[in-house]
């Protein structure tokens, strides 16, 4: 399997811009997750989603970020307007059922 | 709500030694324990984990933790450490019940030296 894939590694963008991350799950895993990491605070969960359903959205900073699973094989991470305090290393991470979750390789957002 | 303790940021230790990386976790439910390592510029990789039975577990990479309920720990050990062992590890617990949220801890850094 290909495990976790994430789009793109690297991001660079201005304050102000609209950012976009998304992220294909492992084929067959019905759960999804999208984590931020930062020197500061951290891995924290922003949402995640079972069956495509958004379960849980309360580590989500702010109206700003918005996530979508509009179907199994695909998430997006939106955030607009971003801001320099967003800069983080975004992850993405599924499973199935109550099994281990696999994490993908990152997304490294720098919003200037 | 769970929490997860990890008391050292970092440890530098030599090549060949043995090591040991603290985990105490709080919650007033039976949990699922997990170990991740992190290489640099890379995702997050299971190491172990503990979901019931047997207290000791073993892992990939030589790496074995004890699960202790009495003093709600979940110590990561390895009796011999390569330079490649050198990276971020991360503990981290989730509800038994649904095991679905993962709360991490703030990582240990191991620095192996030649």
């Amino acid at each position: 399997d290909a495990g976790v894939i994430q789009s793109p590694r690297h991001e660079v963008t201005e304050m102000g811009q609209e950012v976009t991350l998304r992220c294909k799950p492992i084929s067959g895993h019905n759960s999804l997750f999208w984590y931020r990491q930062t020197m500061m605070r951290g891995l924290e969960l922003l949402i995640y989603f079972n069956n495509n359903v958004p379960i849980d959205d309360s580590g989500m900073p702010e109206d700003r970020f918005s996530a979508k699973m509009p179907n199994a094989s695909f998430s997006t991470l939106k955030i607009q307007p971003s801001e320099p305090r967003d800069s983080a290393v975004y992850f993405c991470a599924s499973k199935r059922g109550p099994e281990t979750q696999y994490f993908g390789p990152g997304t490294r957002l720098l919003v200037l | 709500a769970q929490s997860v303790t990890q008391l050292d940021s970092q440890v530098p230790v030599f090549e060949e030694a043995p090591v040991e990386l603290r985990c105490n976790y709080s919650s007033s439910v039976s949990v699922y324990l997990f170990w991740y390592v992190q290489y640099p510029n890379q995702g997050l990789q299971l190491l172990l984990k503990y979901l019931s039975g047997s207290t000791l577990v073993k892992g990939i990479n030589g790496f074995e933790a004890e699960f202790n309920k009495s003093q709600t720990s979940f110590h990561l050990r390895k009796p011999s450490v390569h330079i490649s062992d050198t990276a971020e590890y991360f503990c981290a617990v989730s509800e038994a019940s649904s095991g679905d949220k993962l709360t991490f801890g703030t990582g240990t850094r191991l620095a192996v030296r030649p």
